[in-house]
């Protein structure tokens, strides 16, 4: 089985500075891979997914973007953070039709 | 664009009582369905998922599911609840057109009293 890795577990960083977190994935080869963020009260929102190195649909227009260098790695990032930024966000691989998700980073813009 | 409603914000049962959490989708075609649960600060667990064939699912937990399409309906189920069941539950469904990314409900926080 899958084993997603996430890091950092928690990230606290000033309006304006420069984000990047890091997903990957063990277990498997060629997985749907997606990015999630959960806000406080909001549910959990699709930001970006990609079924393939090099291939990412975003779901929501942002200040962040998502790539992926390696089969098995996908990293957010963003060049300038928003208060909005804020919130719990979580790396998931898809294993035929079910999803299973990372530890996730919890993200504080001050 | 199919989407999916958990009725209820909150829900404080007793230990040992019986529990049902709802969630209602709305999708085109056959969907694929699935609960999660979510302890605070964690990230989300697999509880029970459906395709296709019965429309009674057995989960970890002791949970289970119940398909009902003519209801758009997929409510979980435990017959005896335990403090430790005390969560944030997410029922979703599956989108064909975004690589079968999950689409949430917005969960249902379940308290557990003595």
């Amino acid at each position: 089985s899958q084993t997603i890795h996430q890091w950092p577990a928690t990230l606290v960083q000033p309006v304006g500075s420069p984000l990047s977190l890091e997903c990957t994935v063990e277990g498997t080869s060629n997985p749907n891979l997606y990015w999630y963020r959960q806000a406080a009260g909001r549910g959990l929102q699709l930001l970006f997914y990609s079924v393939g190195i090099g291939q990412i649909s975003s779901e929501v227009p942002q200040n962040l973007s998502a790539s992926r260098p390696q089969d098995r790695q996908f990293i957010l990032s963003s060049k300038k953070l928003l208060l909005s930024d804020s919130g719990f966000y979580l790396c998931a691989c898809r294993d035929t039709y079910e999803q299973y998700f990372g530890p996730g980073t919890r993200l504080t813009v001050t | 664009a199919q989407s999916v409603t958990q009725p209820d914000i909150h829900i404080t049962v007793s230990e040992g009582a019986s529990l049902e959490l709802r969630c209602n989708y709305s999708y085109g075609a056959t969907p694929y369905l699935f609960w999660y649960v979510q302890s605070p600060g964690q990230g989300l667990q697999l509880l029970l998922k459906y395709f296709s064939g019965d429309t009674l699912v057995q989960g970890i937990k002791g949970f289970e599911a119940e398909f009902k399409r003519s209801q758009s309906s997929f409510n979980l189920r435990k017959p005896s609840v335990h403090w430790s069941d005390a969560a944030e539950y997410f029922c979703a469904v599956g989108d064909s057109n975004s690589g079968y990314a999950l689409n949430f409900g917005k969960g249902t926080s379940l308290l557990v009293t003595p």
